[in-house]
């Protein structure tokens, strides 16, 4: 593919609900990262994917949030009983390989979370 | 823990004028640094990287950044701004999380703005 792609591009929710959001990585890049970036802040960490290992969910931060890689390729972050302090862009990024911590991310365009 | 730090939330230069964008580190070890930039309603892009050799790195769009080892900085510079140059801008370090895997610690931005 041409690049990372997310979707949706925005999403409205209601508290309580719970909401999807996909990504679909660059084809062969290994490895796939989630993001949150709140207005203000600097991206924040959530979930990291590489190949077939277990993903290092060690940036969550509740177990409202979840995430899963299909086949390696796509993936999908989940919140569910969404509050509004979950609002934010939610970024994904996909690496080649993430051997050295050195690679290069190239990011998505973001789905934009808003939580009412 | 590594940490990075954008010290201005803003800067504002004169087209055609040198431009700065600071970031310092810390980290042990040998730093893995970072610049991306976000323009606005788009993704965020590679501008470079330092890993290791020369301290003067070059990148996209006509940018560098010198890693400075005794000041553990690594900042954003371009000799002639351009209003396209107006985006927002990240640094970020490598870090080697409790789970053994390699991440990104990002500043919180630093907004850019070039006045005709």
């Amino acid at each position: 593919g041409a690049g990372v792609s997310q979707s949706p591009s925005n999403k409205v929710t209601e508290k309580g609900k719970d909401v999807e959001l996909r990504c679909d990585p660059i084809s062969g890049h290994t490895a796939l990262y989630w993001y949150r970036q709140s207005l203000g802040q600097g991206l924040e960490f959530l979930i990291y994917f590489q190949g077939n290992s277990a993903p290092d969910k060690s940036g969550l931060p509740s177990d409202r949030f979840s995430a899963e890689r299909t086949g390696g390729s796509v993936s999908t972050l989940t919140i569910q009983r969404t509050q509004q302090e979950d609002s934010a862009v939610y970024l994904c990024a996909s690496t080649r390989t993430s051997g050295s911590g050195g690679e290069t991310q190239y990011f998505g365009p973001g789905t934009r979370l808003l939580v009412l | 823990a590594q940490s990075v730090a954008q010290p201005e939330d803003q800067v504002n230069v004169a087209e055609g004028n040198p431009l700065t964008v600071k970031c310092t580190y810390s980290v042990s070890g040998n730093p893995y640094l970072f610049w991306y930039v976000q323009y606005p309603n788009r993704g965020l892009q590679f501008l470079l990287k330092y890993i290791t050799g020369d301290n003067l790195v070059k990148g996209s769009y006509g940018f560098e950044a010198e890693f400075n080892k005794s000041q553990t900085s690594f900042h954003l510079k371009k000799p002639s701004a351009l209003v396209s140059d107006s985006a927002l801008y990240f640094c970020a370090v490598r870090e080697y999380n409790l789970r053994g895997n390699y991440q990104l610690i990002w500043g919180a931005g630093t907004k850019l703005i070039i006045k005709p």
